[in-house]
Order: C-alpha cells, then structure tokens, then sequence
C-alpha cells in the first residue's frame, strides 16, 4: 500500500535552516507530482509547493516562495522540502501528498503522509 | 490568488440526518475542485476530486456537485464515524488554495 513518511521536523530557531524529508514506498514515485502542504497549530491546511514527477517544475505559495525549495531524488524515493530564513510563522505540522495527476495543476491530494512538526522559536 | 470560502464554520447535525457543506470561489475553478475529510490528530483524507468524483475508501452518502464558483459536499445520512472538519480545494490555477474548513459535529 502507498506509504508516505515524513521526518526532519524539530525546534528550530528563526533564521535558521532545516530539510524536511518523505520517504514514499507502494507506488512508482517517479511517476507522481508530489506536494507539501502545512497546518499550523489548531489551523486549517495551507499549500506549500508541488514539483512534478521528474522534478521538471515547481511550484510555491506566496508565503514560501524564495525562502523554501522542494525538490526530489527519484532513484532514492523521496521528496524534500529545504526551509531557510525560518519564521515563527512557519511552525506547523508539514504534510507531503502525493497528486493525482503527474504534473500541471491536478485534481486532488490522494495520499498524505502522518506529518512532521516544524516549531520555529527563540 | 483564488480564496476559498467554506460555510458554515460548524455544522451541528443529528445522525441519520443530511449534511450540506458549502464552499465558494472567488472567481471559477471550473470542476477543478477537491473535498477532504481530516479527523483529530490524523491527515486529511481525499473524499471528492473534480468536485463529484468519490474517492476509494468513502461510501455512497458522500457527494460532491458544482461548478464554476460554488461547489456542495453532501452527506446524506450523517454517522458518528463522519465527525470531522472538511476541507475544499481548488486545482485551476496557482497557487493552490484550501478552504478555511467546515467542522461536522453530531
């Protein structure tokens, strides 16, 4: 079955730097767009970045762009996302989902991993 | 940027009774729209892709309708096991955007 397993989630200071990692296993993962979407605590979901499936193109929200890059390792079966500049802001549970479609825009979220949390604090 | 609004914030409905969730585009997505369930302490869950199309796994009394700019997830006979909040999400341009969410409570 399509297992996603996010780690590298921790205290973290702002300014600083950290890589989230999701290791994906049950499916072809070079074939999948994949995304990250965050939840701050006791807050809705927000969209982070996508990359399509051979890490061709990326994507970013407003909130992130320049300061966070997503990126993959398809012979390695996983997906990053290196945060920088880190901002109380930024404390949140990050989630990696796999998309529906291979690249462009897609239609849904099938897939979620269980979440790293991400607490940015002095 | 596309903002999504979902109403209400919280819906209070008996079991057995129908459930009807709203969510609103500032301007249209088309059918490019996604519904997920998310339970406490767990991810979110696919439930409706393309604004109608059900995902494995979620049974016949959830159904999504809509186009355009307002959008329907309906759950016809509310069990206990569908307390949760839901989310919509649009998929027509970037950045992707997602509902503040709809809590259902019994």
């Amino acid at each position: 079955q399509v297992q996603l397993l996010e780690s590298g989630g921790g205290v973290v200071q702002p300014g600083r730097s950290l890589r989230l990692s999701c290791a994906a296993s049950g499916f072809t993962f070079n074939t999948y767009g994949m995304q990250w979407v965050r939840q701050a605590p006791g807050k809705g979901l927000e969209w982070v970045a996508v990359i399509w499936f051979d890490g061709g193109n990326e994507y970013y929200a407003d909130s992130v762009r320049g300061r966070f890059t997503i990126s993959r390792d398809n012979s390695k079966n996983t997906l990053y996302l290196q945060m920088s500049s880190l901002r109380a802001e930024d404390t949140a549970v990050y989630y990696c989902a796999r998309s529906l479609a291979s690249y462009g825009l897609g239609s849904g979220l099938d897939s979620w991993g269980q979440g790293t949390l991400v607490t940015v604090s002095s | 940027e596309i903002v999504m609004t979902q109403s209400p914030a919280t819906l209070s409905v008996s079991p057995g009774e129908r459930a009807t969730l709203s969510c609103r585009a500032s301007q249209s997505v088309s059918k490019d729209l996604a519904w997920y369930q998310q339970k406490p302490g767990q991810a979110p869950r696919l439930v409706i892709s393309g604004a109608s199309t059900r995902a494995t796994g979620f049974p016949a009394r959830f159904s999504g309708s809509g186009s355009g700019t307002e959008f329907t997830l309906t759950i016809s006979s509310l069990q206990s096991e569908d307390v949760a909040v839901y989310y919509c999400q649009q998929f027509n341009n970037w950045p992707l955007t997602f509902g503040g969410g709809t809590k259902v409570e019994i």
